[in-house]
Formats: structure tokens, sequence, C-alpha cells
């Protein structure tokens, strides 16, 4: 079984503080994506990586940064957290070819003060 | 932009009642993807349709991909308290980007 696991499920941030949020998957993906959902809007990416080291922006990438050193983890960074960026926070990986599926981890529920 | 747009956003039903969701694309999709998150939990992949007017069945649930592969609908036959979620479509035009639709939340009375 596919298994993403997300560093926290409850966070509570100032703001103006730097937020990192990680994730790891354990099924060898080479494509991992963030989302961030928010009531009536669905789940919507912010970026998206299919290799280490490569980055590609989603629709709403203004506000946050990404990292990927390592194939199976991939952080979210908020530079100066803002209080609209108050929200859950998915992780999901999938692999490159064949199918593509994403498999999502907990969720991280930030709440920005 | 590309956009997926899925209809109802809420549906309440009583159980044994039939449900059915809706997903258009502005675009022709390569493939759609359908989940469902229940309350407090995380999207879980249902299932892919790849083929123009294709149809597949999971027990009482029937997914349909239109024939210009630009709509998708899910269907389900008489509800049960377990169905209760939020259903997503997502839609792919081919690279890694896929879009998510804004999900439909089903509450189903017992």
């Amino acid at each position: 079984d596919v298994k993403v696991t997300q560093s926290s499920r409850y966070l509570v941030k100032r703001t103006g503080e730097k937020v990192f949020l990680e994730c790891v998957q354990d099924m060898d993906h080479e494509n991992m994506f963030w989302y961030r959902q928010d009531p009536g809007l669905g789940l919507r990416l912010i970026y998206f990586s299919y290799d280490v080291k490569m980055k590609e922006k989603g629709d709403i990438p203004e506000g946050y940064s990404v990292s990927r050193e390592k194939k199976e983890r991939f952080s979210l960074i908020l530079e100066s957290a803002s209080t609209n960026q108050t929200s859950m926070y998915l992780c999901a990986s999938s692999r490159l070819a064949g199918g593509r599926e994403q498999y999502f981890g907990p969720g991280t529920r930030l709440t920005v003060t | 932009g590309q956009q997926v747009m899925q209809i109802p956003q809420y549906q309440h039903v009583q159980e044994g009642e039939d449900f059915t969701t809706y997903c258009n694309s502005s675009t022709t999709l390569s493939n759609i993807q359908w989940y469902k998150q229940r309350p407090g939990g995380h999207p879980v992949f249902l299932i892919q349709l790849v083929k123009s007017g294709e149809v597949k069945k999971q027990k009482r649930l029937t997914f349909q991909f239109g024939e210009a592969k630009k709509n998708s609908s899910l269907h389900i036959t008489a509800t049960q308290t377990t169905d209760v979620g939020t259903y997503f479509c997502a839609g792919t035009t081919g690279g890694f980007k896929t879009i998510f639709g804004a999900g439909t939340r089903l509450f189903v009375k017992a």
C-alpha cells in the first residue's frame, strides 16, 4: 500500500513566521504535489514536482515555495505566513507513467493567527 | 485557463435514493479520475476513465466518460450512510497537471 505521510496534522503559526510543511512517500513515485483545500473551492494545486530538484508552479503558487532534494520528500515553504494562508494542505504522489492516480497524505490543517 | 466544473455542490438524499454528480471540462481531457473524501479524511482514488464513452462500475457506483471526453458523471444507486462524503472529479489534459472539480458533498439521511 502506498503511504504518504505529512509532518503535522495541525499547525498554528503567527503572521510573518516561516512555515515548513513536509511530505514523505514510500512508493518511489516520481510525481509529488502540494494542494490547498478550502470549502467550496475544492483542491487547488500550489506546486508539483516530477523529479528531484524539479518543480513546476501550479495554479496558486504566490506566497509559497517548494523543495525536493530527495525523491521521497517534498517540502512546502511559506516564507512569511499570512492569515489568508490558513487552510488544509494536502500532499499527494503518483507514478510518472501509466495510471496517474494520486495518493494523498492525511493533510495538515494550518492556522495562521 | 482550463476549468473543471462540478455540480451540484451539495446533495441531500434519503438512504436508498440514487445520487448523481456531474463534471464538465472546458477542454478535451485525456482522462478523468474520481476521488472520494470522507468527512475529516483525505481524498481516496476511486477510478480512472480514459476512453471516449467509457462506462465502469464498482458495485453500486457507475462512472461514465462522455463521447467528447469533456464530461463525466458518477451515479450511486440506492445510497447508504457509508456513501457520505465529498466526491471529486479530476481531469488531465496530458502532462502532469490534474485539475480538480470543486466536489459534490453528499449527505445521506438514514
